[in-house]
């Protein structure tokens, strides 16, 4: 497995402003992903966020508001842009260590946009 | 399309009751089945998962899960529910060809009664 780390663990913010979240591993993966999960609803993956180039949209999802950055294989970073109240949900990011599929998750952050 | 279906929104057991969690799925291609735990503030853990082999799947915790091809299932199990069992579940499928995108249910939140 991997241990997965995530910057702010929680945070409120203006609606109009931009966060950056970071998502840090212990090890080298071969795939990184960025979710979001709202309020009592399941998760729906944002985007794959690829080493060294664009990030790979999900339908519904846009660069211009989610700016999404993998410079190594251990780092990424997801910005939400321009926020609104919508955006308020739980950001995740997750990664596939290996050839194994498993998917681990790190712990979330916490965005609350008023 | 592809899909997740988790029927039960909402399921109450006593503690030391038989637990089953059911899922059904719809995928193109070999399916990889994955059974998710998401406790209250907490990121998901995976808790099993099926590539291929067995169709009786253990996991962590005590739980299994049986996948059943013909009935596009993979409900998850658990003989013996304790209190700590208390949380969100999801199922979740992915597929062979490698691009590590997962689909995710719908969730069922678990409710263990003393």
């Amino acid at each position: 497995s991997a241990v997965i780390s995530q910057k702010p663990s929680r945070d409120i913010c203006q609606r109009g402003t931009s966060l950056t979240i970071q998502c840090q591993v212990d090890s080298q993966v071969t795939m990184m992903f960025w979710y979001r999960q709202q309020p009592g609803q399941s998760l729906t993956l944002i985007a794959t966020a690829n080493q060294g180039s664009e990030a790979t949209y999900e339908s519904g999802f846009v660069i211009d508001k989610f700016p999404i950055s993998r410079p190594n294989l251990t780092f990424s970073t997801l910005t939400v842009s321009n926020m609104s109240p919508e955006d308020s949900s739980i950001y995740l990011c997750s990664v596939v260590a290996g050839y194994t599929y498993e998917q681990y998750f790190g712990p979330g952050t916490r965005l609350t946009v008023t | 399309a592809q899909s997740v279906t988790q029927p039960d929104i909402h399921i109450t057991v006593s503690e030391g009751a038989s637990l089953e969690l059911r899922c059904n799925y719809s995928y193109g291609a070999t399916p990889y089945l994955f059974w998710y735990v998401q406790s209250p503030g907490q990121g998901l853990q995976l808790l099993l998962k099926y590539f291929s082999g067995d169709t009786l799947v253990q996991g962590i915790k005590g739980f299994e899960a049986e996948f059943k091809r013909s009935q596009s299932s993979f409900n998850l199990r658990k003989p013996s529910v304790h209190w700590s069992d208390a949380a969100e579940y999801f199922c979740a499928v992915g597929g062979s060809s490698n691009t590590g995108k997962l689909i995710f249910g719908q969730g069922t939140t678990l409710q263990v009664k003393p």
